[in-house]
């Protein structure tokens, strides 16, 4: 079991906004390390979505934003669309495990 | 444009070692280090470890001790990752993802392909 943790799944309709928690601790995310977001499409490798808690590289729709306050981040996504459709992953890094680390994924499904 | 081209799959024998290759191309090579990251079927993403291509240095996840090795060929800008001790547990698609740094910080902006290594007797 991985030491951030991720609903796992969330879902909303075509238009909506969802949000997806990432919650850590203090030897990870509460320690002031990064957060980091990629989307995973089925069948295919993931993605960088963005990067150090709330920027977006180049070509990502600026309807993925992040944040990060304490020992969570999050990752919303609004104006949902049908191709967002895939698994979400955060990702830090853990000074107790001196491992970068992944939460568990989050699957969003548009209704 | 960045590309990082992983070798195709394979199929091995629990005790059995494979090796797996990641060509870089579209950056200067030495510039970015290279991480493994690997995903059993039907769960998340597993950081293994990473190679600076610039000094060879590695660093691996505690789990992976004495099982992963790293190395790179410069003049091909190709890196490998060989595990050794094949389980069945080890049945996973490998990534190779490229990041700016290689120590307690960073994000992975580049991946691979995947290569998916099934170890079954």
């Amino acid at each position: 079991q991985s030491v951030l943790t991720q609903p796992p799944s969330v879902s909303g309709a075509p238009g909506q906004r969802v949000t997806i928690s990432c919650t850590g601790g203090s030897s990870n995310i509460g320690a002031g390390y990064d957060v980091h977001w990629y989307q995973q499409l089925p069948g295919a490798a993931p993605k960088l979505l963005i990067y150090v808690n709330n920027n977006r590289p180049s070509g990502i729709p600026d309807r993925f934003s992040g944040s990060k306050s304490g020992t969570s981040a999050s990752l919303a996504i609004s104006g949902l669309q049908t191709e967002d459709e895939a698994d979400y992953y955060c990702q830090s890094y853990d000074s107790s495990l001196s491992t970068y680390v992944f939460g568990p994924g989050t699957m969003v499904s548009v209704l | 444009q960045v590309q990082l081209v992983q070798s195709g799959a394979e199929v091995k024998k629990p005790g059995a070692s494979v090796k797996v290759s990641c060509n870089a191309s579209g950056y200067t090579f030495t510039s970015y280090y290279l991480h493994w990251v690997r995903q059993a079927p039907g769960q998340g993403l597993e950081w293994m470890g990473v190679l600076n291509p610039n000094s060879g240095t590695t660093g691996w996840a505690q789990k992976f001790q004495g099982r992963i090795t790293m190395t790179r060929d410069t003049s091909t800008s190709t890196v490998y990752m060989e595990l050794s001790s094949l389980r069945s547990e080890d049945t996973a698609v490998y990534y190779c993802a490229r990041g700016l740094y290689g120590g307690n910080r960073g994000e992975f902006d580049y991946w691979g392909q995947g290569t998916l290594v099934t170890v079954s007797s």
